[in-house]
C-alpha cells in the first residue's frame, strides 16, 4: 500500500514561492501506474485539485493555477514536489499529496496534509 | 470546468437514522463520481467510486447511486463515527472537481 508524507515550510511570505515535497513509500514514483497529485484545502473550505505528474515527467495542471504551478519528481529520493509561485493569502491552505491510479482517477490514498500559511 | 453542487450544506441527523446527501453536476459525468468522508483534522478518505462501488474497508451502510448529473450518498443507519463532512468528486473531465461538501451533524 502506497503511503505519502508531505514536508515543507509552514509559512511563506506573499509574492514568494511555496515549495512542498511528498515522500512516497510502498511504491515508486517511476511507476507508470500512478499519477502523483496535489490537492489543497483552504481553512474551513472545500477541496481543489492542483495537478499531477506521471511517467517521471508528464504533467497535467488545473487551468486555474497552471501559470503558477510546477510539479516535479526526484526518482533518486522517491519524492515528488510542488512549487507555487507568486503566492498570496488566498493560497493559504492545507496541501495534500495524493495518489491517482492511472485509469481510475479518484484520490486514494492521501497524505496527512500540511498547512501552509501565506503571511508577512 | 464541471461544477459540482452538493446539498444540503448541513444535514442534521440522529444516530441510527438514515442520511441522504445529494450531489449534482453541471453536465453529465456518466458514473465517474467518487465520494469522500473527512473528519476534523484528517485527510479525506475515499468511500465510493464509480458512483456506487464501495472502496476497500468501507462499511455496507454507505451506499452510492445515480448517474449523469444527479447522485446520492446514503448512510443507512448513522453511527457516531459517521458525523463528518462528505465531498463528491467527478472524474469524467479534466480538471477534476469537487463539490463544496455536506456536513453531517448530530441532531
Amino acid at each position: 500500500q502506497v503511503q505519502l508524507q508531505e514536508s515543507g515550510p509552514g509559512l511563506v511570505k506573499p509574492s514568494e514561492t511555496l515549495s512542498l515535497t511528498c515522500t512516497v513509500s510502498g511504491g515508486s514514483v517511476s511507476s507508470g501506474s500512478y499519477y502523483w497529485s496535489w490537492v489543497r484545502q483552504p481553512p474551513g473550505k472545500g477541496l481543489e485539485w492542483i495537478g499531477y505528474i506521471y511517467d517521471s515527467g508528464s504533467t497535467n495542471y488545473n487551468p486555474s493555477l497552471m501559470s503558477r504551478v510546477t510539479i516535479s519528481v526526484d526518482t533518486s529520493k522517491n519524492q515528488f514536489s510542488l512549487k507555487l509561485s507568486s503566492v498570496t493569502a488566498a493560497d493559504t491552505a492545507v496541501y495534500y499529496c495524493v495518489v491517482l491510479v492511472r485509469g481510475s482517477p479518484w484520490f486514494d490514498p492521501w497524505g496527512q496534509g500540511t498547512l501552509v500559511t501565506v503571511s508577512s | 470546468e464541471i461544477v459540482m453542487t452538493q446539498s444540503p450544506a448541513t444535514l442534521y441527523v440522529s444516530p441510527g437514522e438514515r442520511a441522504t446527501l445529494s450531489c449534482r453536476a453541471s453536465q453529465s459525468v456518466s458514473s465517474n463520481l467518487a465520494w469522500y468522508q473527512q473528519k476534523p483534522g484528517q485527510a479525506p478518505r475515499l468511500l465510493i467510486y464509480g458512483a456506487s462501488t464501495r472502496a476497500t474497508g468501507i462499511p455496507g451502510r454507505f451506499g452510492g447511486s445515480g448517474s449523469g448529473t444527479e447522485f446520492t450518498l446514503t448512510i443507512s443507519s448513522l453511527q457516531s463515527e459517521d458525523f463528518a463532512v462528505y465531498y463528491c468528486q467527478q472524474y469524467n473531465n479534466w480538471p477534476l472537481t469537487f463539490g463544496g461538501g455536506t456536513k453531517v451533524e448530530i441532531k
